[in-house]
């Protein structure tokens, strides 16, 4: 069974520019999580993505946005790039069925802002 | 609200000794799950240990255990026999069974085993 997949693995952006990060999730999955990691630091919470929908949202600025498709892959885009941006972006995936199972996690996507 | 607190910056243990990875949380919701991360230098989050708030017995998977101490609301992490593969970054994590669902980390723990 295919894990979590992210691309691309590094992204190099310029400060203003728009950054789009995608990932696929588990076959079966249907929920899809985003998290930023910035340097040293834990994982901060972005989205959730459920069938389609965004379920949640954590405590970032509305340039920070993203979709989930119909084959339940989702893009994170974010906007306006700032060189605070810079950081690990993680997805994970998981079947919202099985509370007890945690997430899978993809490799994540090392966005530089410079 | 959920809060997940790992005051240990960084651990540094000896090769096959015990260690264990202090976690503390905070919540008002009766149903929710705890669960444990390994971090490699790589980035990937590797599932580790589950447990569950009405599960009466400490969870454990191979080497690892979960001391589960519900009224303390503390989940700390035990890795027996440590190796030198065991040196990662540690995340604990929450979260509800109900509402939100999403996972709630600490800032984690550096642990570094020497040989």
């Amino acid at each position: 069974e295919a894990g979590v997949t992210q691309s691309p693995t590094h992204l190099i952006k310029t400060r203003g520019q728009q950054a789009t990060l995608r990932c696929s999730p588990i076959s079966g999955h249907t929920s899809v999580y985003w998290y930023q990691q910035a340097l040293g630091l834990g994982l901060q919470f972005l989205l959730w993505y459920d069938e389609g929908e965004e379920r949640n949202r954590g405590n970032f600025p509305p340039r920070f946005s993203g979709r989930q498709f119909p084959n339940y892959s989702s893009e994170l885009n974010v906007n306006a790039l700032e060189l605070e941006d810079s950081a690990l972006y993680l997805c994970a995936s998981s079947n919202g069925q099985r509370t007890n199972y945690g997430y899978t996690f993809g490799s994540g996507t090392r966005l530089t802002v410079v | 609200a959920q809060k997940i607190t790992q005051t240990q910056p960084g651990m540094f243990v000896q090769e096959k000794e015990a260690v264990t990875l202090d976690c503390t949380y905070d919540t008002s919701d009766q149903s929710y799950g705890l669960f444990w991360y390994k971090q490699p230098s790589s980035g990937e989050m590797i599932f580790l240990i589950y447990q569950g708030s009405y599960d009466e017995q400490n969870a454990t998977e191979g080497r690892y255990s979960l001391n589960f101490q519900k009224a303390r609301k503390s989940a700390n992490l035990v890795i027996s026999a440590s190796q030198l593969g065991d040196s990662a970054m540690y995340f604990c994590a929450m979260r509800h069974i109900q509402g939100a669902q999403k996972l709630v980390f600490g800032q984690g723990t550096r642990l570094t085993i020497n040989p």
